[in-house]
């Protein structure tokens, strides 16, 4: 059975760094791509960004370039999203998912920045 | 504001059909396979249908889903209670994965 397990929920103040994980279980992790999805309080969702962990290919929405860093460790089929100076629009869920899964989700990481 | 374009809110009885839309173009729906979402209020979202017109194991035939060109439509019939919630299209543009805005569905 797949599995993504993310890291827990994270209250930040605005400018800190923060790095919040997905763990994956029970397939291929480096042979898979997988991403973040960012959902707004009250919004639709939003991919930010994939990454083939294989390779370390990355691809970043528009929206999402220069703003997070995506990242992979295989070696522990973890997979990173990363922001260096937290804003309080920041504040969302974050999903991590397998894009051509479509059915694989983590369980979200609730980021809340504020001062 | 998404590439994929959904009516933002739609209402039906229980017991009725609704259909919910999803508008595109040639760089994403017109070359790609389509996917449906489920999102109930707390929860990740949830598949409902891939590559057009496909349900997963345990999604009830409710549920359909068809493509035409730059579009592509969510069925759903007998409609219940438990039906409501956000629903999203999702396809790729530019080797990038993307949403619809989203659709609430109501069941009044």
């Amino acid at each position: 059975e797949v599995q993504l397990v993310q890291s827990g929920a994270e209250v930040k103040k605005p400018g800190e760094s923060l790095k919040i994980s997905c763990k994956g279980y029970g397939y291929s992790f480096t042979n898979s791509w997988i991403g973040w999805v960012r959902q707004m309080p009250g919004k639709g969702l939003e991919w930010m960004g994939i990454i083939y962990p294989g390779d370390s290919d990355t691809r970043y929405s528009p929206s999402f370039q220069g703003q997070v860093t995506i990242s992979a460790d295989k070696s522990i089929s973890t997979a990173y999203l990363q922001w260096s100076s937290l804003k309080a629009s920041d504040t969302a869920m974050y999903y991590c998912a397998r894009p051509y899964s479509g059915s694989d989700w983590g369980q979200g990481t609730l980021v809340t920045v504020s001062s | 504001q998404s590439v994929l374009t959904q009516p933002p809110s739609v209402s039906a009885a229980p017991g009725q059909k609704v259909t919910i839309s999803c508008s595109g173009s040639s760089s994403n729906i017109g070359n790609n396979y389509v996917s449906w979402y489920q999102q109930l209020p707390g929860t990740a979202p949830k598949l409902l249908i891939y590559d057009n017109n496909k349900r997963p194991s345990g999604i009830p035939d409710r549920f359909s889903g068809s493509k035409s060109g730059t579009s592509a439509t969510l069925g759903i019939t007998g409609l219940q209670t438990g039906d409501e919630a956000d629903y999203y299209c999702g396809t790729w543009d530019s080797s990038l994965p993307v949403f619809g805005g989203g659709t609430k569905l109501t069941v009044l």
